[in-house]
């Protein structure tokens, strides 16, 4: 158990619907990551949070947007959604030291019909 | 912008054996870190090894070690006396240093390594 927890587990919806995605850290962590898995474009940084400040973006759509909370927890809205976001998204937490790894949840598979 | 390179996407090993996973990174930076991590069929990513590139010594990790040549850009993976278990698709991945372009890390895109009984 990484310690970090990520709702829901699966996700089934339409084209065109909005999802959100939640991540809560490990404790203590200060730093989420989001990161999306796709069988064309592999695995790939989307975005990145420090302590409720937006700290580095990726291959982030703009469709796509992310918050983090005062409680550190984190989520991932999806707007718009086509066949193509179908994917296993991943949050990542890693402490205040940028020296400590990333720890990962279980990821949300997201399916789009 | 980094770049990893796993140029194996399938690997297989006979239980008890040795196998080394190939990785190859491209970066301009000096001051760096290198990670496998594991997904088995879970799903779940796992953390196996990390190397900092600072430190010249190859990180160890029980049944795991990397081959870390900096010159060179190549970090492998050995896993010796595989077990059914290690059956996975492995990972590399780069990041660098947080004061530079944060902390996000760059994945390669993937092995999957098979165990054979």
């Amino acid at each position: 158990d990484s310690g970090v927890t990520q709702t829901p587990k699966h996700l089934i919806t339409a084209t065109g619907q909005r999802v959100t995605l939640r991540c809560s850290p490990r404790s203590g962590d200060l730093s989420v990551y989001w990161y999306q898995q796709s069988l064309d474009q592999g695995l790939q940084f989307l975005i990145q949070y420090y302590n409720g400040e937006e700290r580095a973006k990726g291959n982030i759509l703009e469709r796509f947007s992310a918050q983090q909370f005062p409680d550190l927890h984190s989520e991932l809205n999806l707007s718009s959604l086509e066949l193509g976001d179908s994917a296993l998204y991943f949050c990542a937490s890693s402490g205040f030291s940028g020296d400590q790894p990333q720890h990962f949840g279980d990821g949300t598979r997201l399916s789009i019909l | 912008a980094q770049t990893v390179t796993q140029s194996q996407p399938e690997m297989s090993v006979q239980e008890a054996e040795t196998v080394t996973l190939s990785c190859t990174y491209d970066t301009s930076e000096s001051d760096y870190y290198l990670f496998w991590y594991k997904q088995p069929p879970s799903r779940q990513m796992i953390l196996v090894i990390r190397q900092e590139a600072y430190k010249q010594q190859n990180a160890t990790e029980n049944r795991f070690s990397v081959n870390f040549q900096k010159a060179a850009k190549s970090f492998s993976l050995k896993i010796s006396d595989s077990q059914l278990g290690d059956a996975a698709m492995y990972f590399c991945a780069y990041r660098s240093r947080p004061q530079t372009s944060g902390s996000r890390l760059t994945f390669g895109e993937g092995t999957q390594l098979t165990v054979n009984p």
